[in-house]
């Protein structure tokens, strides 16, 4: 079983619509992640969000924690087709860092 | 931010022989590294987790003998894959830490082909 289900996997949207992506998991975080990824390099962190109910802001995009430091969301506003890329949440278990599946998100022009 | 970096950004190889990839922190020493393998269209999977001057510590179903894990120093860690197979070919990333409770820090990391 996953520790961090991420959905959707896959998300194809046009430009300047508004996307939402979940990590949901039934352990308590003390903090969690969100990274992209492009294609053929590695991971950039994007965020940290530690405090149950924190929110976020990143220019277009909103993190939120989940009351019960369990869950996060990601929401984009107005995607552009430079979002486009590979979202990922991890969280730290032990110094270990485990991912979820990752949100392949395509933002056509 | 950290800078990490990874040598070489691809590689091919003939099925049977052995490749390394390197891992440098270039501006911070890291007490810890890891490295972590990406198949197309997936997620990062944690392989193994090195500390420097110590035996690297494997994920379970990671075979030890296949991937050789290195740490001689504060600013590089090595992982060779010994007798490469068309299977092993993957995105190899490394990341850093100055402490196994600090941020990691990415490498732009090593795609490997085997053929």
């Amino acid at each position: 079983t996953q520790l961090l289900e991420q959905s959707p996997q896959f998300l194809s949207i046009q430009e300047g619509e508004n996307l939402t992506v979940y990590c949901n998991s039934s352990s308590v975080f003390s903090s969690l992640q969100w990274y992209r990824q492009e294609p053929g390099e590695g991971p950039v962190l994007l965020v940290t969000v530690v405090t149950g109910g924190e929110v976020k802001k990143l220019k277009r995009l909103t993190f939120q924690f989940g009351d019960a430091r369990k869950d996060s969301s990601l929401h984009i506003t107005a995607a552009q087709p430079g979002d486009t890329g590979l979202y990922l949440c991890a969280a730290n278990q032990g110094g270990k860092l485990i991912f979820g599946q990752g949100t392949e998100l395509s933002v056509k022009p | 931010g950290a800078v990490v970096s990874q040598h070489p950004s691809r590689v091919i190889c003939k099925s049977g022989t052995s490749v390394k990839i390197e891992c440098r922190s270039l501006d911070f020493q890291a007490t810890t590294m890891f490295w972590y393998r990406q198949f197309p269209k997936q997620s990062l999977m944690l392989m193994a987790t090195s500390n420097e001057g110590s035996k690297a510590t494997y994920e379970q179903g990671v075979e030890k003998d296949k991937f050789l894990i290195n740490h001689a120093s504060l600013t590089l860690s090595t992982l060779t894959v010994t007798s490469a197979h068309p299977e092993d070919s993957s995105f190899y990333i490394c990341s850093a830490a100055a402490s196994i409770e600090n941020e990691q820090f990415f490498g732009p990391g090593t795609r490997l082909t085997v053929l």
